[in-house]
């Protein structure tokens, strides 16, 4: 059975970075699509990006340059790092696997952005 | 950026009644290989987001056939007929045709 698992700092300051891990089991990360989706307080949801079976990445342009997802095949894991992190950034950070849908999903992990 | 644009924002529904959801799309998102990536998600309270329907009218395994996916182009409906209590959360549609992918705004469904 496919399972991810997000885990990474529940705080984090203002203008610092944010990182996150995503471990995955059941599936290799070698294919298909990995991605970082947050849901905000209230009901929006944002996709972040992903990483591809490749090892390519798409970001969302509203993120800019303080994006970077990577990974490391050996431990089937993906990683999201945000930098500059401000207040508006506080969300449930979920990672998820894309194929015809995302259709695996981690459980989540809030992340509140606060000194 | 393609926006979503989910009607209606709330929906109050009877168990057993039928509920419907429109996602309406500044763009066409029929790609370029013919493929409509659109799909649907709901989050179920304390729950993370699941999968129902993708490709636009393609359920989801162990999804129930009482969720249906329709539509094309720019305008997209999601059924639910037969509303059951494991069906209240919060719905959205979601695109992959064009970068960035955008969800729509969301769509909570609960009882009368």
């Amino acid at each position: 059975e496919v399972q991810l698992q997000e885990s990474g700092p529940g705080l984090v300051k203002p203008s610092q970075s944010l990182s996150l891990t995503c471990s995955v089991t059941g599936y290799s990360i070698t294919s298909n699509y990995w991605g970082w989706i947050r849901k905000f307080p209230g009901n929006k949801m944002e996709w972040m990006g992903y990483i591809s079976y490749s090892g390519s990445t798409s970001y969302n342009p509203s993120l800019k340059s303080r994006i970077s997802i990577t990974r490391d095949t050996s431990k089937n894991q993906f990683f999201l790092q945000l930098n500059s992190v401000t207040t508006e950034d506080t969300a449930t950070y979920y990672c998820a696997r894309y194929r015809t849908g995302f259709d695996y999903w981690g459980q989540g992990v809030m992340v509140t952005v606060s000194s | 950026d393609v926006v979503l644009t989910q009607t209606p924002v709330s929906l109050s529904v009877t168990l057993g009644d039928q509920a419907s959801i429109s996602c309406r799309s500044s763009q066409s998102l029929e790609y370029s290989d013919g493929y409509t990536y659109l799909e649907w998600y709901l989050q179920k309270p304390g729950q993370s987001p699941q999968l129902l329907i993708y490709g636009v009218s393609n359920r989801f395994s162990g999804v129930p056939d009482r969720f249906i996916g329709s539509g094309s182009g720019t305008d997209f409906t999601l059924k639910i007929s037969r509303v059951e209590p494991e069906d209240l959360g919060v719905y959205y549609c979601f695109q992959a045709t064009h970068d960035p992918w955008t969800f729509g705004g969301g769509t909570k469904l609960e009882l009368k």
